[in-house]
Formats: C-alpha cells, sequence, structure tokens
C-alpha cells in the first residue's frame, strides 16, 4: 500500500520544540524528494521545507529559516521536520509530501494525512 | 516568498466552465513554466490535478486543464460536476529549490 503516514503532532508552549515524522512505504522513498506543506485552521497551504532523495540539498521558506530543520533516513523511509522555538503563528496541519520529477520540475504526488500542531500557553 | 494571487472563490453551474486565476510574478509563476495545481476537499489532503503548467497526471481527468500567459497560470474546470466542489491551489516554483502556494481558491457549483 503506497503511503505517507506523519507522526509527532501535539500540544506544545510557544518557545519549545517539537520533532516530526512521515514515514513512507510502498515506492521507492529513497529516489523521491520530500516536502513539508502546512495549513494553518481554515487557511491555505504554505510550503515549509524541501530534501533532495539523499539529502543533498535543503531548503526552508523564509517563515521557518534558522527555526525549522528538514532531514532524513533513507535507511528508515522516513523524513523528519525539526521545529524550534516555536510560534503561535507556526500552528497548522503539517502534511509531507512526495515530489516526482527531477528536481524543480514536477509535482507533489503523494500527501500524508496531517498531523496538527498546536502552539499554546 | 510571497503567496500568489488566486480570487477567494468562484462559483458556477453543473455543466458550465470556470476558470481561476494564478498571479505571480516575473521571479516565479512568469519565469518557470512549473506551476501546479491542487484540488483539496474539506478535511482531505491535496490531490494534484495539473503540473508544469498544462500536464495532466494519470488519472485525473480530462475536464481539468491548464495555461499561462506571462505572469498568470490559470485552471480552467470544464462540464463542472458536483464533486468539483472544493479548494484549489496553485503552486510555483521559484527558484533555489523553494515553492510558493496560492491563496486558495473555494470552487462552488451551484
Amino acid at each position: 500500500q503506497v503511503q505517507l503516514v506523519e507522526f509527532g503532532g501535539g500540544v506544545v508552549q510557544p518557545g519549545m520544540s517539537l520533532r516530526l515524522s512521515c514515514e513512507g512505504s510502498g515506492f521507492m522513498f529513497r529516489r523521491q524528494g520530500m516536502h513539508w506543506v502546512r495549513q494553518a485552521p481554515g487557511k491555505g497551504l504554505e510550503w515549509v521545507a524541501m530534501i533532495w532523495f539523499d539529502g543533498s540539498d535543503r531548503q526552508n521558506a523564509d517563515s521557518v529559516k534558522g527555526r525549522f530543520t528538514i532531514s532524513r533516513d533513507n535507511s528508515k523511509n522516513t523524513v523528519y521536520l525539526q521545529m524550534n522555538s516555536l510560534r503561535a503563528e507556526d500552528t497548522a496541519v503539517y502534511y509531507c509530501a512526495s515530489f516526482l520529477g527531477d528536481n524543480s520540475a514536477g509535482y507533489f504526488d503523494r500527501w500524508g494525512q496531517g498531523t496538527l500542531v498546536t502552539v499554546s500557553s | 516568498q510571497s503567496a500568489l494571487t488566486q480570487p477567494a472563490s468562484v462559483s458556477g453551474s453543473p455543466g458550465q466552465s470556470i476558470a481561476i486565476s494564478c498571479t505571480g510574478t516575473g521571479s516565479d509563476v512568469g519565469s518557470y513554466n512549473l506551476v501546479s495545481w491542487y484540488q483539496q476537499h474539506p478535511g482531505k489532503a491535496p490531490k494534484v490535478i495539473i503540473y508544469e503548467g498544462s500536464k495532466r497526471p494519470s488519472g485525473v481527468s480530462d475536464r481539468f486543464s491548464g495555461s499561462k500567459s506571462g505572469n498568470t497560470a490559470s485552471l480552467i474546470v470544464s462540464g463542472l460536476q458536483a464533486d468539483d466542489e472544493a479548494d484549489y491551489y496553485c503552486c510555483s516554483y521559484v527558484g533555489g529549490n523553494t515553492w510558493v502556494f496560492g491563496g486558495g481558491t473555494k470552487l462552488t457549483v451551484l
């Protein structure tokens, strides 16, 4: 069964940290770039971060630069998002998505079900 | 990395056609033919319907089509059906291995 499953969401206080995980199965995880996309309650999609298939490049959106770090472990078919110095505006459903294509040309072909992160005191 | 501009809402009757615009700048939509479109039903994860401006993934209805002119990409949905009622998002590559989404458009089938 082809799927992506996210773990690790929850409620955290501002300034705290949280690590999200996303495990892929049923496809060649190690051959695809992976991304995190978030959606604040009632709002639109926001691209957050990406990592190449082999981890050799990774990028973040300006809104999370310096606070969030994406990484992957291809031996575990898992991509991670380490989120530090969390703010109320980081409250969102976080989706992981696989990218089908060559670097920039392509699209997000598979999405997880999403995991909710709530930053609140 | 400013969000691409989409209309907040569009509507149409069953069988009609509608278009959703996605306006960026010369640094994103205008520089790359790498706009994709995603359909999202309430409580569900997004699903790709158009990529690289006008290509359809396998299994996506040919009622969905895409185009681009200058800094604006467009999604056309023809022969509207009840199940087309959803939120639609455009997404563009913006260079440096970064992407940006549009604000989203709610499509209502009357």
